[in-house]
């Protein structure tokens, strides 16, 4: 049961870049989260989605887009990177509704130069 | 807008010492609370949540935390904490909006 897996597990990139960060889940949860954790800030949800196809902004959602084409996959891409973006990013998913327990994947730890 | 505030941010303890880690919320309605610890290099783990029912709910590894509505807090407690233990502790509450709003997280660091 390989649960929620995260892609990659470390990335360097320069400003200006563009860089997807992937997230995958075997359980079928309906709900699938993005959260960056900084040093002071705790986690920050950047975005989330209730289905394929339905996605709605967090508490950061600026300078990052999400895709949920499959339940399984839900990519985070930064369409141009900044030094301020880097952080830890964490996924996480939920099985029915916000309100449950969420499951959150290793983490992307990315750092922009 | 809701918040979780988290009042120790570093703790240092020596084994076997009791702990209590603070968390206050900012929202007066039903709520659902949530303890996750990050052991050193590792993923978030669910250490205890609690929904509804008994406000003094247990977890795993010995963990216990305190719904107590009427002061907005939700305090982890461990009676005899051990080098195992150190980690990074977030308390999360979910309101109104359904999205989990964490804490700034506790770091903690149990001697030997």
């Amino acid at each position: 049961d390989a649960g929620i897996t995260q892609s990659p597990r470390y990335k360097i990139t320069e400003t200006g870049r563009q860089v997807t960060l992937m997230c995958h889940q075997t359980w079928s949860h309906s709900y699938m989260f993005w959260y960056r954790q900084d040093l002071g800030h705790g986690l920050r949800l950047i975005y989330y989605s209730a289905a394929a196809d339905i996605t709605d902004k967090g508490e950061v959602p600026d300078g990052y887009v999400v895709s949920r084409s499959k339940t399984e996959n839900f990519p985070l891409t930064l369409e141009s990177a900044t030094r301020s973006q880097t952080s830890v990013y964490f996924c996480a998913s939920s099985a029915t509704s916000l309100q449950e327990t969420q499951y959150f994947g290793p983490g992307t730890r990315l750092l922009v130069l | 807008a809701q918040s979780v505030s988290q009042h120790n941010h570093h703790v240092i303890l020596s084994e076997a010492a009791s702990l209590e880690l603070g968390c206050n919320y900012s929202y007066g309605g039903t709520v659902n609370l949530f303890w996750y610890v990050q052991y050193p290099g590792q993923h978030l783990q669910l250490l205890l949540k609690y929904f509804s029912g008994d406000p003094l709910v247990k977890g795993i590894k010995g963990f216990e935390a305190e719904f107590i509505k009427s002061k907005f807090s939700f305090n982890l407690r461990k009676p005899s904490v051990q080098w195992s233990d150190t980690a990074e502790y977030f308390c999360a509450v979910n309101a109104d909006t359904g999205k989990l709003i964490f804490g700034q997280g506790t770091t903690l660091q149990v001697k030997p």
